[in-house]
């Protein structure tokens, strides 16, 4: 079984800085996949940024970018140049390539203007 | 449609009544998967479904869930017998496929989420 750990319930940051959020996971698979996950207060999903764990290079989306470190089961999202419309909160989450997924339990990250 | 749609948006019954909870996909999409989320709380794999199929069922929290897909599109999750913890958003999501032909995983896309509240 796979544990996916967020160990930052709350976070703010002031607007045009740059905030890190933290996620740990925990698994014996060897082929995985990580997801950042964006939840609005309008309930809708949005996939912020992947990883697959056989890729050493981490991830980048525009502002958005990952820390990926396999040997410790690590996966921080940093969010640059941070903006209003980036208040929700993030789900970091876990994939087997079964089709079965673990999820955290989420940080609320508010933008401060 | 463009996007993935659930029915109801919310729905509130009485502890013991059954429910069902609808969820099409983007048209295409072969691979369509149900999530829980409690109040607060990050998202619980359900069921994933391939086509009609559905692989593992061992996320299902008890025999009260069940779901079902056919003709590869709609999909619904019955819950039988409602209890009060089963109060939560029922979300589901479809992607074209679970992986892309050079291993990457497919992106999945979430309908709204069906509030379902028992009394």
């Amino acid at each position: 079984a796979q544990t996916v750990t967020q160990s930052q319930p709350e976070m703010s940051v002031q607007e045009a800085e740059t905030v890190t959020l933290s996620c740990t996971y925990d698994t014996s698979e060897n082929n995985y996949y990580l997801f950042w996950y964006k939840q609005p207060p309008s309930r809708q999903m949005i996939l912020v940024i992947r990883q697959e764990a056989y890729k050493q290079q981490n991830a980048t989306e525009n502002r958005f970018s990952v820390n990926f470190q396999k040997a410790a089961k690590s996966f921080s999202l940093k969010i640059s140049d941070s903006q209003l419309g980036d208040t929700a909160m993030y789900f970091c989450a876990f994939y087997t390539n079964a089709g079965k997924s673990t999820f955290g339990d989420g940080t609320t990250l508010t933008v401060k203007p | 449609g463009a996007g993935v749609s659930q029915s109801p948006s919310n729905k509130v019954t009485e502890k013991g009544k059954d429910v069902e909870l609808r969820c099409d996909p983007i048209s295409g999409h072969t691979a369509l998967y149900w999530y829980r989320q409690s109040l607060g709380q990050g998202l619980e794999f359900l069921i994933y479904f391939q086509g009609n199929s559905a692989p593992d069922k061992s996320g299902l929290p008890s025999d009260r869930f069940s779901a079902e897909r056919t003709g590869g599109s709609v999909s619904t999750l019955t819950i039988q017998r409602t209890q009060q913890e089963d109060s939560a958003v029922y979300l589901c999501a479809s992607s074209l496929a679970l992986l892309l032909a050079g291993g990457q995983y497919n992106e999945q896309f979430f309908g709204p989420g069906t509030r379902l509240t028992v009394l």
